[in-house]
């Protein structure tokens, strides 16, 4: 079983602070992917980065992918209250058929 | 959005009893997966699907069986609930021809179920 760690597993951070979650795993993925999760809904896609070294920005959020393709981390600028919810990454390998995803990271931005 | 939905929202039912959730798609994608969604566990793959009366088990599927008779619904069957199957279940479609920079899943809204 391919293991995706996620770090830290609950911030709370103040609005205008900016913060960086972290996705590991001894695995080398063929692509990654970052959902939001609210509560009471399903996991929304954010980002899929394939190169290793990657980088995309999504307005404030920056997502990038490690050299090797086994690690992953997302950086948010200036965080707002609507940046509140778990923040989950996913490993996919081989033929894209199934993803295997981190636990995820409870984000909390407080006005 | 894409569209995918999920029936029922929430449903409690009793130790031992069958139960059906289903999921319905229409974006025609090929892939559908059905995972539980547990604190301390994350998302965890119950069973998935490549076509229509092709499935293949995940890591979790000890308890549950899958049919898929047309390509838009997929539907997931806990055979004798137990209480270890309370849980948010969430169903998800993707589409792996759509290359891999923009490969990713859309899910459903999930069923919480509750085995009392």
């Amino acid at each position: 079983t391919q293991l995706l760690e996620q770090s830290p597993q609950f911030l709370s951070i103040q609005e205008g602070e900016n913060l960086t979650v972290y996705c590991n795993s001894s695995s080398v993925f063929s692509s990654l992917q970052w959902y939001r999760q609210e509560p009471g809904e399903g996991p929304v896609l954010l980002v899929t980065v394939v190169t290793g070294g990657e980088v995309k920005k999504l307005k404030r959020l920056t997502f990038q992918f490690g050299d090797a393709r086994k690690d992953s981390s997302l950086h948010i600028t200036a965080a707002q209250p609507g940046d509140t919810g778990l923040y989950l990454c996913a490993g996919a390998s081989g033929g894209y058929q199934k993803v295997t995803f981190g636990i995820g990271t409870k984000l909390q931005v407080i006005p | 959005d894409a569209g995918i939905t999920q029936s029922p929202r929430h449903k409690v039912t009793e130790t031992g009893t069958p139960v059906t959730l289903r999921c319905h798609q229409t974006e025609n994608h090929r892939y559908m997966y059905w995972y539980r969604q547990d604190p301390g566990h994350g998302l965890r793959l119950i069973h998935y699907s490549y076509g229509v009366k092709d499935t293949d088990k995940g890591e979790v599927s000890d308890g549950y069986s899958v049919s898929r008779s047309k390509t838009e619904d997929f539907l997931l069957t806990l055979e004798s609930a137990t209480s270890s199957q309370t849980s948010v279940y969430f169903c998800a479609i993707s589409d792996p021809w759509v290359g891999a920079a923009n490969y990713g899943y859309t899910f459903g809204s999930g069923t919480r179920l509750t085995v009392v």
